[in-house]
C-alpha cells in the first residue's frame, strides 16, 4: 500500500476563492508530481519537483502554483478559482535519481468543482 | 510533443475471456514504458515498468510485452475476472526524466 495522501478528496467551491490542495508522502521520495485529468481525457503533468526547493512546470500549462519546502509535502495552490479549473488533480511520487524510470505512486486524487 | 495512443478505448468481456490492449508511442528517443491499473475510487497502481526491446513481464494473469523498434506494447489478461474491471493506463517517460506522458487509457468491464 502506497503512503501518499491527498486532501480534500472532494471540493466544491465558488469562483474567486483561493484553494490549496494538499499532498503528502511518507516514503521519503525526492520526486513528486501533480497531474490534472479532465473527464475522458489523459492525465497531464502540470507540476513536478525533484527535491526540496525544486519545482518546475509540466507539459500542460496551469494557473496553479506549487511549493516544496519539505520532502514529504507538495501542496498545490490556486489563487483565484474559476470554473475552468474544475477537474481531478492527482499527486504522485517516485524514488530514484535523475534519469531513472521508477514507478510512480499515486494518491487518491482531489475532485475539484468550481461553481 | 510525445503522443501515446491506447486502443481500444473501452472493452466489455465475459468472465473467463482472455483479452489484450495496445499502447502505441513514438519509437525514437524511447526510455521506458509504464502500465498502470486504475480501479474506480482508488489510486492508479503500477503494474509494470519496461525499458528493453523484447521485454516481457508477468504478474499473475496479467502480462505485457514491449517492442521499442516499432513503438508498441501489448497488455494481456488471461481468464478475465470481475475484479480486473478497471482503466488500464499506459505511459512513457518524457526524455531522460521521471516525467510521464499518459495515454487516454483502456477501460475494461468484465461481466460475471
Amino acid at each position: 500500500e502506497a503512503d501518499i495522501y491527498q486532501t480534500p478528496r472532494y471540493l466544491v467551491i465558488g469562483t474567486g476563492k483561493k484553494i490549496t490542495l494538499e499532498c503528502s508522502q511518507t516514503m521519503g521520495h525526492d520526486k513528486m508530481y501533480w497531474y490534472q485529468q479532465d473527464p475522458g481525457m489523459e492525465l497531464h503533468l502540470i507540476h513536478y519537483s525533484y527535491g526540496v526547493n525544486s519545482t518546475e512546470k509540466g507539459d500542460l500549462s496551469s494557473e496553479s502554483t506549487v511549493s516544496r519546502i519539505r520532502t514529504e509535502h507538495f501542496p498545490l495552490t490556486l489563487e483565484s478559482a474559476r470554473p475552468s479549473h474544475t477537474s481531478q488533480y492527482l499527486c504522485a511520487s517516485s524514488e530514484g535519481r535523475e534519469g531513472s524510470y521508477n514507478e510512480q505512486f499515486f494518491g487518491p486524487g482531489t475532485r475539484l468543482t468550481v461553481l | 510533443i510525445l503522443n501515446v495512443e491506447q486502443s481500444p478505448q473501452s472493452l466489455h468481456v465475459q468472465e473467463g475471456d482472455s483479452t489484450n490492449f495496445t499502447c502505441s508511442f513514438p519509437s525514437s528517443n524511447f526510455y521506458a514504458l509504464h502500465w498502470y491499473r486504475w480501479e474506480t475510487a482508488k489510486s492508479p497502481e503500477a503494474l509494470f515498468v519496461m525499458t528493453l526491446n523484447g521485454d516481457e513481464k508477468k504478474k499473475g494473469r496479467i502480462s505485457a510485452t514491449l517492442n521499442t523498434k516499432e513503438g508498441y506494447s501489448y497488455l494481456y489478461i488471461k481468464g478475465s475476472q470481475p475484479e480486473d474491471s478497471a482503466t488500464y493506463l499506459c505511459a512513457v517517460n518524457s526524455g531522460n526524466t521521471g516525467k510521464l506522458i499518459f495515454g487516454q487509457g483502456t477501460t475494461l468491464q468484465v461481466k460475471p
